[in-house]
């Protein structure tokens, strides 16, 4: 069974702060995603990466930056959290080929205050 | 551009009553497509998906989709919901070839009523 982990569960940051998210899976998934969740707006695609030190912008890439340095592990980085940022943001991965079902994490929802 | 469209944000339905949730796409070409849920506090998990062939997929917990290529639909179904049914449901597009982007709708909030 594929396994998507998110370090934190809720996380509560001031305005300013440089905030991580870690996101890990524990398959050879080559394809890595972060999107945010708003209730009435779904969700929406931050980056994602389809291999080591690869990414590509999302829809919403404005105000955060990604790493990907081991296949395992993908990271998303507030730079400067602001509140509009504060949302629920989750974490996921795929197989290399288009039909492969995305596998996602439990979410770690952000509040910055 | 391609676009998917959940026409109902909210659907109330009894227990054991048959429920419809509907998903709407707009693509010119062939697609790949996709249910997931969302159960409280939880990330997504996938419900069922179309890649080719028979027009009626099965997924997990009883729900099924149909692929109608005419009207460019893929409503999800089950015939007898339960309480635990109660969750967030999204549709989901993705062009073959294209491997990473989904389009997503923004969700049908179902919630079972008993």
């Amino acid at each position: 069974d594929v396994k998507v982990t998110q370090s934190s569960r809720y996380l509560v940051k001031r305005t300013g702060e440089k905030v991580f998210l870690e996101c890990v899976q524990d398959m050879d998934h080559e394809n890595m995603f972060w999107y945010r969740q708003d209730p009435g707006l779904g969700l929406r695609l931050i980056y994602f990466s389809y291999d080591v030190k690869m990414k590509e912008k999302g829809d919403i890439p404005e105000g955060y930056s990604v790493s990907r340095e081991k296949k395992e592990r993908f990271s998303l980085i507030l730079e400067s959290a602001s509140t509009n940022q504060t949302s629920m943001y989750l974490c996921a991965n795929s197989l290399g080929h288009g039909n492969s079902p995305l596998h996602f994490g439990n979410g770690t929802r952000l509040t910055v205050t | 551009a391609q676009s998917v469209t959940q026409l109902d944000s909210q659907v109330p339905v009894f227990e054991e009553a048959p429920v419809e949730l509907r998903c709407n796409y707009s693509s010119s070409v062939s697609v790949y497509l996709f249910w997931y849920v969302q159960y409280p506090n939880q990330g997504l998990q996938l419900l069922l998906k179309y890649l080719s062939g028979s027009t009626l997929v099965k997924g997990i917990n009883g729900f099924e989709a149909e692929f109608n290529k005419s009207q460019t639909s893929f409503h999800l179904r089950k015939p007898s919901v339960h309480i635990s049914d109660t969750a967030e449901y999204f549709c989901a597009a993705k062009r073959p070839g294209n491997n990473r982007k989904l389009i997503w709708g923004l969700g049908t909030s179902l919630a079972v009523n008993p």
